[in-house]
Formats: structure tokens, C-alpha cells, sequence
């Protein structure tokens, strides 16, 4: 079964619209951080923004807002006022295991299109 | 410089070649990740060192050997690979294993 789904393969949104990209989680463990990456064309995996299990309060960076529904395990990412340059795949990932032996485990990915 | 860079960026290659992918990374953590990114399919973790000792291999094939001298710099050797080890491969670090992993840009990796 897959620990992390991601069920939009792709999404078209309108310049300056905002925009949420869904993504659910399985997991047993009571502690484990929930994770967004953005993939531009170039290649390079850009770290977005970070959710602990224990975390109260959604975090937010900038632009970025993360839906945290813990019972749901879900873990959306919401981009608001999106940019062109918010084109790209976006990737949800969840870090899980037991200390000093942790990985991040990948979702499929979400391929994002902004449109003028 | 600064963050993880990886050369070279991109490697063609025959299955009978030895060739080597390096990572080196400027923030100052001391955990680094191999990761193989393959079309269609979620990123998959190879292997992971902290403090220079690997502590994860994610069942890779022994054709695909790691090498970390020091927690700066870590190596992917690669000999008489196959065609569907084509993909992008992807190095990462994070100051601690559970923290945020940053990425370099990759090596587009083709097998010929």
C-alpha cells in the first residue's frame, strides 16, 4: 500500500488564483513530519515547507500554508496568489521510522501548470 | 558556493563502463542521501550516511557502490549498469536525519 498519495497528477490554474494540492499519508507512527518539495524543469528538488505530527498549528512559509488534518491524514499544500514561476511537479513526502533510522518516503507528485 | 552541487550534470554511459557521480555539499550537515529518480515513479531513497557511516541501504544492486569520505562529499560509483538504471539521481543532506533534506540538481543518468 502506498504511505503517501497524491491523487491530482496534474492541475491548471489561473495566474493569481489559489491553488491546493492534496496529498494523504498512512502511518502507525505517532511521530513523523510531513513535507512539500517543488520540482522545477531544471531538476532540483526545492524544500518548501515542513508539518510535524505534534504541530498544533498549520505551518506557513510565505505563500506557502500547509492543511494539517491529522484524523484525515492529510497533509494539502495551499499556494495562494500563484506566480507562473509556480509551475512545476510538487511532491509530498513523509519522514517516518525510529530515531537515527528515519527516511523520507515520496509521493507520485502533482504536476502544476500556471496559466496567464 | 553555497547548498549541494553535483557533477556532472549529465552522463551518458555504456553498460560496460565504470564511471562516478560526486555530491558535495556547504551547509555544514552531517547526513547525505542518494536518491534515483526514474519517469513515472516516485523519488526512491538508495542510501543514507550520517557522520561519514551509512545507515540505510534501501536494497540497492551492487552494481550501484556509495562512498562517503567525509560528511561533505559523497560518491555514487557505478559499474556495468543496465538500461533501466537510466534516471535522474538525486543527492541530498539535512543536518540531522529527521530534518529537511536539501537537494542538488541532479545527474541525468542514460544507459546506453
Amino acid at each position: 500500500a502506498q504511505k503517501i498519495t497524491q491523487t491530482q497528477p496534474g492541475m491548471f490554474v489561473q495566474e493569481k488564483e489559489a491553488v491546493t494540492l492534496d496529498c494523504t499519508y498512512d502511518t502507525s507512527d505517532q511521530s513523523y513530519g510531513l513535507f512539500w518539495y517543488k520540482q522545477p524543469s531544471s531538476g532540483e528538488m526545492i524544500f518548501l515547507i515542513y508539518q510535524g505530527s505534534y504541530d498544533e498549528q498549520n505551518a506557513t512559509e510565505g505563500r506557502y500554508s500547509l492543511n494539517f488534518q491529522k484524523a484525515r491524514k492529510s497533509a494539502n499544500l495551499v499556494i495562494s496568489a500563484s506566480q507562473l514561476g509556480d509551475s512545476a511537479m510538487y511532491f509530498c513526502a513523509m519522514r517516518e521510522g525510529i530515531q537515527g533510522a528515519q527516511k523520507l518516503v515520496f509521493g507520485q507528485g502533482t504536476r502544476l501548470t500556471i496559466n496567464p | 558556493e553555497t547548498g549541494v552541487t553535483q557533477t556532472p550534470r549529465h552522463l551518458v554511459m555504456g553498460m560496460t563502463n565504470k564511471k562516478s557521480l560526486k555530491c558535495e555539499q556547504h551547509l555544514g550537515h552531517n547526513a547525505m542521501y542518494w536518491y534515483k529518480q526514474s519517469a513515472k515513479k516516485p523519488l526512491e531513497l538508495m542510501f543514507v550516511y550520517n557522520f561519514k557511516e551509512q545507515t540505510e541501504n534501501n536494497s540497492v544492486p551492487s552494481r550501484f557502490s556509495p562512498e562517503c569520505p567525509n560528511s561533505s562529499h559523497l560518491f555514487l560509483h557505478l559499474h556495468t549498469l543496465q538500461p533501466e538504471d537510466s534516471a535522474l539521481y538525486l543527492c541530498a543532506s539535512s543536518r540531522r536525519p529527521e530534518g529537511e533534506q536539501y537537494f542538488g540538481p541532479g545527474t541525468r543518468l542514460t544507459v546506453t
